[in-house]
């Protein structure tokens, strides 16, 4: 079973500009999560979607970032404009429905924002 | 509101040395799971196990072993006979399991370095 694909791996912009993380999930899982890591600290929910609907966006910074998943399977993330705060791995992960299992996640994209 | 405590930042032990990484939560959920995720050097966080809040049974999985204790809100982790291999930052997560603690919350992880 292939696991949850990011990409690209790894970004490196200035800052102001836009960027677009893609994201497919593990095949039959309909819950799909973006992370944001900051160095030295534990993953941090931006966004979670139940197949194409955002249930839990409560921490996504709405001003810059967006997301979408359009057919319920894979998703995108982007941030436009980017500030250098935003440097981080971004990590996707899914799930099936229901908050007892666990989550797969992805390698993750490590953006540089200079 | 729900957290989570992983109060050892580093570790570091020789091969073949036992080590217990602690984790200490909070949650007013009564039904609620807890997760150790291990993340290598390559970045990808591995799933490693799931412990329901209602099942107190500690678990061993090969060489590692988890206590839950809910008197005490811990869910440790331990490696025996560490291997350079375990090298790895391990983060202990808590989810709820009613409105509005559905999502998972990490601690701040836990550097563990083993030494050949």
């Amino acid at each position: 079973e292939a696991g949850v694909v990011q990409s690209p791996r790894y970004k490196i912009i200035e800052k102001k500009q836009p960027v677009a993380f893609w994201c497919n999930p593990i095949s039959g899982h309909n819950t799909l999560y973006w992370y944001r890591q900051n160095l030295g600290q534990g993953p941090e929910l931006l966004i979670r979607y139940e197949n194409e609907e955002a249930v839990d966006d409560s921490q996504l910074p709405k001003d810059r970032f967006s997301a979408e998943r359009l057919k319920g399977v894979d998703s995108t993330l982007k941030i436009q404009p980017a500030e250098l705060g935003d440097s981080a791995v971004y990590l996707c992960a899914s799930s099936r429905t229901g908050e007892r299992n666990e989550q797969f996640f992805g390698p993750g994209t490590r953006l540089t924002v200079l | 509101a729900q957290k989570v405590t992983q109060a050892q930042t580093e570790i570091s032990v020789v091969e073949k040395e036992d080590v217990t990484l602690d984790c200490v939560y909070e949650t007013r959920d009564t039904t609620y799971y807890l997760f150790w995720y291990k993340q290598p050097p390559s970045g990808e966080l591995v799933f490693l196990i799931r412990r329901n809040s209602f099942d107190e049974q500690n678990e061993i999985s090969g060489r590692y072993s988890w206590n839950f204790q809910k008197s005490t809100s811990s869910f440790n982790f331990t490696i025996t006979a560490s291997q350079v291999v375990d090298s790895a930052v391990y983060f202990c997560a808590l989810r709820g399991a009613q409105g509005g603690s559905e999502k998972l919350v990490f601690g701040k992880g836990t550097k563990l370095t083993v030494n050949p």
